[in-house]
């Protein structure tokens, strides 16, 4: 069964700051994978899609990338500002490929 | 192009009684999905439609929650009758059908049993 890890849990940062957040896969054989951010009370915003024939996507500050062979994602935020407050939830495929599974979500606090 | 819209955004209910929600994809989109998110979590996938036959409902408390979609566009979620521990947002999304399509959510639904 697949299971979706996110490292870390939370995180608190001044504004400016470059960061990165992590997203590992129980099952590395992921052929896509997306993240998207949750703003509180609000439903979910794809930010970006990695597929399979890609290892990385970029979308203005936002870099993301897939290693297949250890089934791990990492979200590059470059130059945070306090608008970028929100969680961040990777998804990947389940075991058979049917639908996406979440990830608990990283909780990005970046301070004025 | 419209997003995925979902009704009502708030539903409070006693413990036992049952509860609808609608929710209606993006245009053309083939594939559709129940997510139920629980404060603090992630979301965790209910039902999975490709047009209007389910694909995956293996997550799906059958005893108390029924899903369809009919016509293969709009889907309703009921649940009946609840319990407390279904407190949490329930999220639908769509996609194109395939296996590299993105998915859109809708706002979610916040359901409160008290």
């Amino acid at each position: 069964k697949q299971e979706v890890t996110q490292i870390p849990a939370a995180l608190s940062v001044p504004e400016g700051e470059n960061l990165v957040l992590n997203c590992s896969f129980t099952d590395s054989a992921i052929y896509n994978l997306q993240w998207f951010r949750q703003d509180p009370g609000k439903g979910l915003t794809s930010l970006l899609l990695i597929q399979s024939s890609q290892r990385e996507q970029t979308s203005g500050r936002l870099n993301a990338s897939l290693d297949k062979s250890s089934g791990r994602s990492t979200l590059y935020i470059a130059a945070s500002q306090p608008g970028d407050s929100a969680t961040y939830l990777c998804a990947g495929p389940d075991n058979y490929g049917q639908n996406f599974v979440f990830g608990p979500g990283t909780r990005l606090s970046v301070l004025p | 192009e419209a997003g995925v819209a979902q009704s009502p955004r708030y539903k409070i209910i006693e413990k036992r009684q049952s509860v609808a929600f609608w929710c209606n994809p993006i245009s053309g989109h083939a594939t559709l999905y129940w997510y139920q998110q629980i404060l603090g979590q992630g979301p965790k996938l209910l039902i999975q439609f490709q047009n209007n036959g389910v694909v995956d409902d293996s997550q799906l408390p059958k005893d108390r929650f029924s899903a369809e979609r009919l016509k293969g566009v709009d889907s309703t979620l009921k649940i009946q009758p609840a319990k407390l521990e279904d407190s949490a947002v329930y999220l639908c999304a769509s996609s194109l059908a395939g296996r590299n399509t993105e998915a859109f959510f809708g706002q979610g639904t916040r359901l409160t049993v008290v």
